[in-house]
């Protein structure tokens, strides 16, 4: 699997948005992106995933560049509930076996 | 809705008792993942099943742990005279077999401390 590097920390202000990037230069063609985050002493939680295109759901956005060299996971309207460390992994889509977690980005909302 | 459930949540033993975790997968997902997290750090993969096989074991997983699934459904991992470094939070994770994505959800955890 493909290794990503994430800022270790972000502040964010409530309400505003929240902007978490992620590189992961050598990101094979059939590899894709996924976003989890985890609370403190919760399991991860899975938030999105995408291969090439833009994606959303209720909880996030998924920007990928063109190359694929890079990503940006959005969270619109920030709360305190989002305080939270976020990890990017790029992994095959099926018959993928195991993720590789790295350190994350500590993602901390303030009022 | 009924996500992977795992138990105990927290499990405090002393150096060189043996321990067992149980981890329930969501139904009907095929695949089933065994985690350990220690402070700060991001989950490090120990070993997967596809159904009842054990299709890859982490080098971490030493010869103290062993994990079954016996029968494709819950799984359990024991850690035999456990050591102070077994201290972590160990979380179980499940995924379906689909043609195109499998992504893995994953339950609350088991911490582990030992005294």
């Amino acid at each position: 699997d493909a290794k990503t590097t994430q800022p270790p920390s972000m502040d964010c202000a409530e309400g505003r948005a929240a902007n978490l990037p992620c590189n992961h230069s050598t990101i094979s063609g059939n590899e894709y992106v996924y976003w989890y985050r985890q609370i403190h002493s919760q399991g991860p939680q899975y938030i999105i995933h995408g291969l090439k295109n833009n994606e959303t759901n209720e909880m996030a956005s998924l920007i990928i560049t063109e190359d694929r060299k890079s990503s940006t996971l959005i969270l619109p309207h920030a709360t305190l509930r989002d305080t939270a460390v976020y990890y990017c992994i790029v992994r095959v889509g099926t018959n993928a076996g195991k993720s590789t977690f790295g350190d994350g980005t500590t993602l901390t909302v303030k009022p | 809705d009924t996500g992977v459930s795992q138990n105990p949540r927290h499990k405090i033993t002393k150096r060189g008792q043996n321990v067992t975790f149980r981890c329930d997968p969501i139904s009907e997902h095929n695949r089933l993942y065994w985690y350990r997290q220690t402070l700060g750090q991001g989950p490090e993969f120990l070993t997967y099943f596809q159904n009842e096989a054990q299709l890859e074991k982490s080098r971490l997983l030493s010869d103290r742990f062993s994990a079954e699934r016996p029968k494709g459904s819950f799984s359990t991992l024991e850690i035999q005279r456990t050591e102070q470094g077994d201290s972590a939070m160990y979380l179980c994770a499940s995924s379906p077999i689909r043609t195109i994505t499998d992504t893995q959800y994953f339950g609350p955890g088991t911490r582990l401390t030992v005294l």
